[in-house]
């Protein structure tokens, strides 16, 4: 298994670009997360989904999109990137809920900067 | 979720015990007790759970008060490659993993 996958693993965006940060994990997870991670802090839940076609927010959702198509793929869509939106990308994935969603799986990450 | 309170940062000797300790004054019934840590460059992994008694695995150990009021992760040898951020988190059993609230965690630092 590959895991979960993140790509790209850097992207430097000027102000105002779109783009989506592509997340994929291979074990079937219902549950899948996007965080993010400033400089020096813990990880913020920006957008979750506990199957396709069912996504809610996190604790920062605004200037970001999410769409659940597939159990595999969860993208997140930057509408127009602002500078205070570098940060490092983290999507994360897990089992349904209950004694057996203990253990979430995090991708390697996307460094984000946006000038 | 319930929060946590974790010391900003701790300092060990390589090959020496660490206990890391979590306080969760507010902890409901229904919330386990999750650790898990952040290697530098790295997405967090996962290293324990727990929720009323202490548990063991390969990479450490977990104590709860009687209370569950607080807890204590326990690295019984800590190597280098232990030095990684920790993060204590409760969740409750209802919700799944991936709406976990992470805390800034502690900053373990090894020194050989």
């Amino acid at each position: 298994n590959a895991g979960v996958t993140q790509t790209p693993k850097f992207q430097v965006l000027k102000t105002g670009q779109s783009m989506t940060l592509q997340c994929a994990q291979d074990m079937n997870h219902e549950y899948m997360s996007w965080y993010r991670q400033d400089p020096g802090m813990g990880l913020r839940l920006i957008h979750y989904s506990v199957g396709a076609g069912i996504t809610d927010q996190g604790e920062v959702p605004n200037g970001y999109n999410v769409s659940r198509s597939t159990t595999e793929d969860f993208p997140l869509r930057l509408l127009s990137a602002a500078p205070s939106q570098t940060s490092v990308y983290f999507c994360a994935s897990s089992y349904g809920r209950g004694i057996f969603s203990y253990e979430q799986y995090f991708g390697p990450g996307t460094r984000l900067t946006v000038t | 979720d319930a929060k946590t309170t974790q010391p900003n940062s701790m300092e060990s000797n390589e090959e020496e015990p660490v206990h890391l300790p979590c306080n969760h004054s507010t902890i409901s019934g229904t919330d386990y007790i999750h650790w898990y840590r952040q290697l530098p460059s790295q997405g967090p992994e996962y290293v324990i759970h727990g929720l009323t008694s202490n548990v063991n695995n390969r990479m450490a150990s977990l104590a709860i008060a009687e209370d569950r009021k607080s807890s204590t992760l326990i690295l019984h040898r800590a190597t280098l490659r232990d030095a990684a951020v920790y993060y204590c988190i409760l969740r409750d059993v209802r919700t799944n993993a991936g709406k976990s609230t992470f805390g800034d965690g502690t900053t373990l630092t090894v020194k050989p």
